[in-house]
């Protein structure tokens, strides 16, 4: 079966634009984080959603970051008025059911340049 | 809070050298703990992973014991080739958050030569 994809895969925009992230985990799976890879901060956790619900949003760094899932399934990452700052890749991950000892599965990333 | 500790890298071998990256972390109870790599230009992949205490992790020649006395999980190869030029990242699921959330550690990059 397919993992999981992210699109677009790079992007490149001018500061203080919207940029929107889109996530397509496995199917199935009903646990879905975010993280973010930068190379001043490493791999860091963003969001998680269980389902359509996102009850840990504690990684988000600022409210330019929003994210939604709908039907169990997509996910979207959207920053705000981006900030060169926010340059990074942005991961996203599934898993079965976001237990304990579960795997998550990542996908390629999305590289983001904030110019 | 939790958190992990990996060793500085890059670390650079010659090809069928012994291989040994560093891992310890602090926790609160007995977290799973992961090796996953990554690949130039390509995504994080599971290596391998341990649920309890002295398991072994294994997975294309690597392998990883859970050690609880010293908290650690070290990654180790014994004859690495140069398709394992990779960087290396160990993580633990946070059983604190509820939510198992990753907390991942610096990565190790490898450079393997012929």
């Amino acid at each position: 079966g397919a993992g999981v994809s992210q699109s677009p895969s790079n992007k490149v925009t001018e500061k203080g634009k919207d940029v929107e992230l889109r996530c397509d985990p496995i199917s199935g799976h009903t646990a879905l984080y975010w993280y973010r890879q930068s190379l001043g901060q490493g791999l860091e956790f963003l969001i998680y959603f269980q389902g359509n619900s996102a009850p840990d949003k504690s990684g988000l760094p600022s409210d330019r970051f929003s994210a939604e899932r709908t039907g169990g399934s997509v996910s979207t990452l959207t920053i705000q008025r981006t900030q060169q700052e926010d340059s990074a890749v942005y991961l996203c991950a599934s898993s079965r059911q976001g237990g304990p000892q579960e795997t998550q599965y990542f996908g390629p990333g999305t590289r983001l340049l904030v110019l | 809070g939790n958190s992990v500790t990996q060793m500085e890298g890059p670390v650079t071998l010659s090809e069928e050298a012994f291989l040994t990256i560093n891992c310890t972390y602090t926790a609160t109870g007995y977290p799973s703990l992961f090796w996953y790599v990554q690949y130039p230009g390509e995504g994080l992949q599971l290596l391998l992973k341990a649920t309890k205490a002295d398991d072994k992790g294994s997975n294309k020649g690597f392998e990883a014991t859970y050690r609880k006395e010293t908290t650690s999980f070290h990654l180790e190869k014994g004859s690495v080739q140069v398709s394992d030029s990779a960087v290396y990242f160990c993580a633990l699921s946070d059983l604190g958050s509820g939510t198992y959330k990753y907390i991942f550690g610096t990565g190790t990059r490898l450079k393997v030569l012929a």
